[in-house]
């Protein structure tokens, strides 16, 4: 069946510093890969997603590059705000039998940014 | 554009006592409607998953069930709940089943039972 591998948490970092959160997925099929962030109290936000092999998402200075050789989907920010400070999320979408087009979502990563 | 709204956002309830979440999405038609329950430290469960009215899709089964009277509204209830109910409950919509389409979330209901 489909899984999706991140590391786990919490990651703690300083302001400004670079941040990477693995992301590791094993699926039937061509996946699209997404990467959804919660803060705190709130419900999930779609941050980027990558529909096909090679494809990179960005949004908000974060960046994610679906490896297929890899079967990664690494999420990374260059320089972390505390406004980072959050759930991360990476999930996959495919189309099997078993899994008409549902989320598979990782168990989520939290980060700590500190001032 | 777009919107999704559920409601309550935040609610006590005793064992035993019924529940109902209501999620509404605005904007579009004939979405594909979702419910995925949090719980505390722990990931996402998917736990109805709905392509059109009265079309749903149980993922687990569980002292829940889901409802869709109309095309844009999505309800999920329970007669009788139980302390392991408790958690952060999503409802969740997108638009046809293609992969690369986004599933939008709405903010969530907080459930504690007592």
């Amino acid at each position: 069946g489909n899984s999706v591998t991140q590391m786990e948490g919490p990651v703690t970092l300083s302001e400004e510093a670079f941040l990477t959160i693995n992301c590791t997925y094993t699926a039937t099929g061509y996946p699209s890969l997404f990467w959804y962030v919660q803060y705190p109290g709130e419900g999930l936000q779609l941050l980027l997603k990558a529909t096909k092999a090679d494809d990179k998402g960005s949004n908000k200075g974060f960046e994610a590059t679906y490896r297929k050789e890899t079967t990664s989907f690494h999420l990374e920010k260059g320089s972390v705000q505390v406004s980072d400070s959050a759930v991360y999320f990476c999930a996959l979408r495919t189309m099997t039998t078993d899994s008409w087009g549902k989320l598979q979502f990782g168990a989520g990563t939290q980060v700590v940014v500190t001032p | 554009s777009q919107t999704i709204h559920q409601w309550p956002a935040t609610l006590v309830q005793p064992v035993g006592s019924p529940l109902s979440l209501e999620c509404t999405v605005e904007g579009t038609s004939n979405p594909n409607l979702y419910w995925y329950r949090q719980a505390a430290g722990r990931g996402l469960q998917l736990l109805f998953y709905s392509i059109g009215i009265d079309q749903i899709s149980s993922e687990v089964p569980q002292n829940l069930s889901a409802s869709r009277p109309q095309d844009r509204q999505f309800i999920l209830s329970s007669k009788k709940l139980l302390l392991s109910d408790s958690g952060f409950y999503l409802c969740a919509w997108s638009l046809g089943q293609g992969t690369g389409n986004t599933i939008y979330f709405g903010e969530g209901s907080w459930l504690t039972v007592v």
